[in-house]
């Protein structure tokens, strides 16, 4: 089975340049969330679908970031523009389902460095 | 923010030695997760205990969990090098569906 895919695995661009992240969960998973890591910490939610809803987006930083899931399958985050304090990896991640509590299937992320 | 803090934030020990690993958290939760984080590499459920329980087994995995002190810890026996990564605790907390907080993480390296 395949597990939660993402691209690119590594981005490089310059400061005030738009990014942005794939992510295809597992397949039958409607929960899916994205995570920011910065560098020696856990992982932070910045936002969570169910299906094709964001539940929860409040660590979102809206006025530079967005996210859609249209489909309620694959999903995308976009930065615009990025800034330098943006430098971290992004994990997505798949749930089986809305009213479950279980474990959260991770991919492996995308390193974003920002010059 | 981080609900989760994990101690010590940094462990060595040697090859068949085990390691513990401890977790405090702030709000009442519907279960406690761990996860083991290879360098370069993503998050890896390796355990979840609900709130109800006090404790659990996999493998050489020891977890146990004290709601009254709002606290968790994770024993590893007889580590191997190959146990060497980032262990994060991650908190559901109740009637928020299934969303996790996790802590800073305890980098633990096992020394050959």
């Amino acid at each position: 089975e395949a597990g939660v895919v993402q691209s690119p695995r590594y981005k490089i661009i310059e400061k005030k340049q738009p990014v942005a992240f794939w992510c295809n969960p597992i397949s039958g998973h409607n929960t899916l969330y994205w995570y920011l890591q910065n560098l020696g910490q856990g992982p932070e939610l910045l936002i969570r679908y169910e299906n094709e809803e964001a539940v929860d987006d409040s660590q979102l930083p809206k006025d530079r970031f967005s996210a859609e899931r249209l489909k309620g399958v694959d999903s995308t985050l976009k930065i615009q523009p990025a800034e330098l304090g943006d430098s971290a990896v992004y994990l997505c991640a798949s749930s089986v389902g809305r009213g479950t509590y279980g474990e959260q299937f991770f991919g492996p992320g995308t390193r974003l460095t920002v010059l | 923010s981080q609900q989760g803090e994990e101690d010590p934030q940094a462990l060595s020990i040697q090859e068949g030695e085990n390691a513990t690993m401890n977790c405090s958290y702030k709000t009442s939760i519907n279960n406690l997760q761990w996860y083991r984080q290879n360098s370069g590499r993503g998050l890896v459920h390796l355990i979840l205990i609900r709130s109800n329980e006090r404790e659990k087994h996999s493998g050489r995995l020891r977890v146990t969990l004290d709601t009254s002190k709002k606290s968790s810890s994770l024993l590893i026996t007889a580590s191997r090098a190959a146990d060497t990564a980032s262990y994060f605790c991650a908190t559901g907390p109740n009637n928020a569906g299934n969303m996790l907080t996790f802590g800073g993480g305890t980098r633990l390296m096992v020394k050959p």
